[in-house]
Parts: C-alpha cells; sequence; structure tokens
C-alpha cells in the first residue's frame, strides 16, 4: 500500500457542528502532518506528528484539534469553526527526513 | 511563513513545447521536491533530490538540484493536455522538523 487516504472527500458544516477529518496510511511512515490549502496558494503547515506525539504546532487556533491514536492513523477534530477556515485539508506522511506523501485532501466548507 | 520564488507563475502553451520552471531561496536545502497538483486533489510527488548538482528524470520531467542548494529547476518535454496542473516546488531542511517551504505554484495551461 502506497498512498494516503483521507475521508471524506467533502464536507460542509455549520459553525456550531463538530465534525472530524480522517487520514491514514500504511507504509510504515512515523511522521504525519495536517495541512491546510487555500486556493491558488501553496500548502501551509498547520501540525506534524512524529512517532504519534505532537512535535510542531503552527499557531493553528484552538477550534482545530489533532489526535494521533495509533502509526497509521491522524485526525484533525472540528469545532467551532469560521467561514474564513474553508479550504482543503491535506494530510501527509513520510519516514524521518524523507519526502513527504500528500493525500487526495478534504474540500471542507463551513458556512 | 516563508515561501520560494518560483517562476514562472502562470504558463500558457502548445502542446508538444518544452516547459521550464525554476526556484530559487535564500536558504540553503538538503532537499528538493517537486510536486503537481490537479484541481481539487492533493500533490502528487514528481521528483526528489537529494544531492547538490543532482539531475535526475522521471519520463518526460527532469529537475536538478542546484550546486549552490538554493536552487532547483524542472523541465516538462514534449508537453501534452494531461500535463495541466499546479507545480510546487518544495525545500526541505533535516534540521527543521522535516518541515516543507513550497514555492508559490505555477499554474501550467496546454492548449491542445
Amino acid at each position: 500500500d502506497t498512498e494516503v487516504t483521507q475521508t471524506p472527500k467533502h464536507l460542509v458544516m455549520g459553525m456550531t457542528n463538530k465534525k472530524s477529518l480522517k487520514c491514514e496510511q500504511h507504509m510504515g511512515h512515523r511522521a504525519m502532518y495536517w495541512y491546510k490549502q487555500k486556493a491558488k496558494k501553496p500548502p501551509e503547515l498547520m501540525f506534524v506528528y512524529s512517532y504519534e506525539k505532537l512535535s510542531i504546532n503552527e499557531s493553528v487556533p484552538s477550534r482545530f484539534s489533532p489526535e494521533c491514536p495509533n502509526s497509521s492513523l491522524l485526525n484533525l477534530h472540528l469545532h467551532a469553526l469560521q467561514p474564513e477556515d474553508s479550504a482543503l485539508y491535506l494530510c501527509a506522511s513520510s519516514l524521518p527526513y524523507n519526502e513527504q506523501f500528500f493525500g487526495p485532501g478534504t474540500r471542507l466548507t463551513v458556512l | 511563513g516563508q515561501q520560494l520564488n518560483q517562476s514562472p507563475q502562470s504558463m500558457f502553451i502548445q502542446e508538444g513545447e518544452d516547459v521550464s520552471m525554476n526556484c530559487t531561496s535564500s536558504s540553503i536545502f538538503n532537499t528538493w521536491l517537486w510536486y503537481k497538483q490537479d484541481p481539487g486533489e492533493g500533490p502528487v510527488l514528481l521528483i526528489a533530490l537529494y544531492k547538490a548538482g543532482e539531475l535526475t528524470s522521471n519520463g518526460r520531467l527532469t529537475a536538478q538540484f542546484g550546486i549552490t542548494r538554493k536552487d532547483s529547476f524542472l523541465n516538462i518535454s514534449a508537453s501534452i493536455p494531461s500535463d495541466v496542473g499546479i507545480y510546487f516546488c518544495a525545500g526541505q531542511f533535516n534540521n527543521a522538523g522535516n518541515m516543507l517551504t513550497f514555492g508559490g505554484g505555477t499554474r501550467l495551461m496546454v492548449k491542445p
């Protein structure tokens, strides 16, 4: 298995909803990442997990809460989001100090 | 955050033409990566470069890691319509938590 999967593909939520994005990889990668991407811009790093521990938080608002239940799974819990949080959310994984492989993304729309 | 200087920002070319794009940085990197992204999809890794001066090919794609470790280019030969998309360069410095620094992207459009 050489891919990163993400669910759901699309998500529409209201500002009072709680939802979660899921990411999975079975490549044995021990580093996993969440990125946010706005239209016509490069991905912006949000969080990095290394060996299931949060190693980098790029000053992301607390309405985004990451979780790494095991070495293959990465979740992003969403609560009380704002319309400006609408974006493509990308998950990636890698071996330590190696190239990152991205999933297909979740297109999030906050109403 | 920091962003690499990637040029051109966009290109509109005829099918069959060759394409060249490049990235420059004020900082050195240990690794240069080139990704292609289709609309609504995640970036797909095209080429990874690990050593200064390295020249690597992947089919019609050729990329080089600059000698100064501060730049890289990507060439696409004999473009075809499915080459349409946004191409991102990314630099990686291994002591920085494996974080990537991206270029602003090159939007490629191919006219059949």
